[in-house]
């Protein structure tokens, strides 16, 4: 059965600030997908990122960051000089394929990102 | 496109009585996902369609609820008869090409039993 863990709950900071979100996953396919979505203060989920388990590529999106480790299968989240705007609940989720078809979303319980000015 | 646009944003009823949201997924979309919001159990698959076909039902709680795809441009999940404990937010989303790739959300209905 897949897992996410996003073990902190609520992060508070101020503005400017670094932030790591963590992500740490369980799965037994060695075909699987990772996703971060954002949930700002308005409800609907934003997609940010997608990856894949055989890429394990760090990426770089302006101030957003994602660190991608099987070895220790996780998969976190970096934000870089934190704004207030950045303020939201961040899922991270795991896709993978079972019994010859493709799973949907197993979404970890979110961490609460606050950013104060 | 107008994104994936569900009905209503709020509803409350009463226990025992029936409920209906709606979704209209994004043109094109041949994947439609229900997801439901709690804080207890966080966000979670119901169901899945593919092509207006459901794919996978196992996340549906139980017989109280169901979900129709009559066509590419809607959907309806339906709990009857409602309890208090389907209070949620309930979460339509389309993908071009499956759960692997990148999910569209609504904007969730709130729903409130009473």
């Amino acid at each position: 059965a897949q897992k996410v863990t996003q073990a902190q709950t609520e992060i508070s900071v101020v503005e400017k600030e670094d932030v790591t979100l963590d992500c740490v996953y369980e799965t037994r396919d060695t075909t699987y997908y990772l996703f971060w979505y954002k949930q700002p203060p308005s409800g609907e989920l934003v997609f940010l990122i997608r990856r894949n388990s055989f890429d394990e590529q760090n990426e770089i999106s302006g101030r957003y960051s994602w660190n991608f480790q099987k070895s220790t299968s996780s998969f976190n989240f970096t934000i870089t000089a934190s704004q207030v705007v950045d303020s939201a609940v961040y899922f991270c989720a795991l896709s993978e394929n079972s019994g010859g078809g493709a799973d949907g979303l197993t979404f970890g319980k979110g961490t609460h990102l606050i950013i104060q000015p | 496109d107008a994104g994936v646009i569900q009905s209503p944003r709020h509803e409350v009823t009463e226990m025992g009585q029936e409920v209906t949201l709606r979704c209209k997924p994004i043109s094109g979309h041949d994947y439609l996902f229900w997801y439901r919001q709690t804080m207890m159990r966080g966000l979670e698959l119901l169901i899945y369609f593919n092509n207006n076909v459901p794919i996978d039902d196992s996340g549906m709680p139980e017989d109280r609820f169901s979900a129709k795809m009559p066509n590419a441009s809607f959907s309806t999940l339906k709990i009857q008869p409602s309890e208090p404990r389907d209070s949620a937010v309930y979460f339509c989303a389309s993908s071009l090409a499956g759960p692997n790739t990148e999910a569209f959300f609504g904007q969730g209905t709130r729903l409130t039993v009473v």
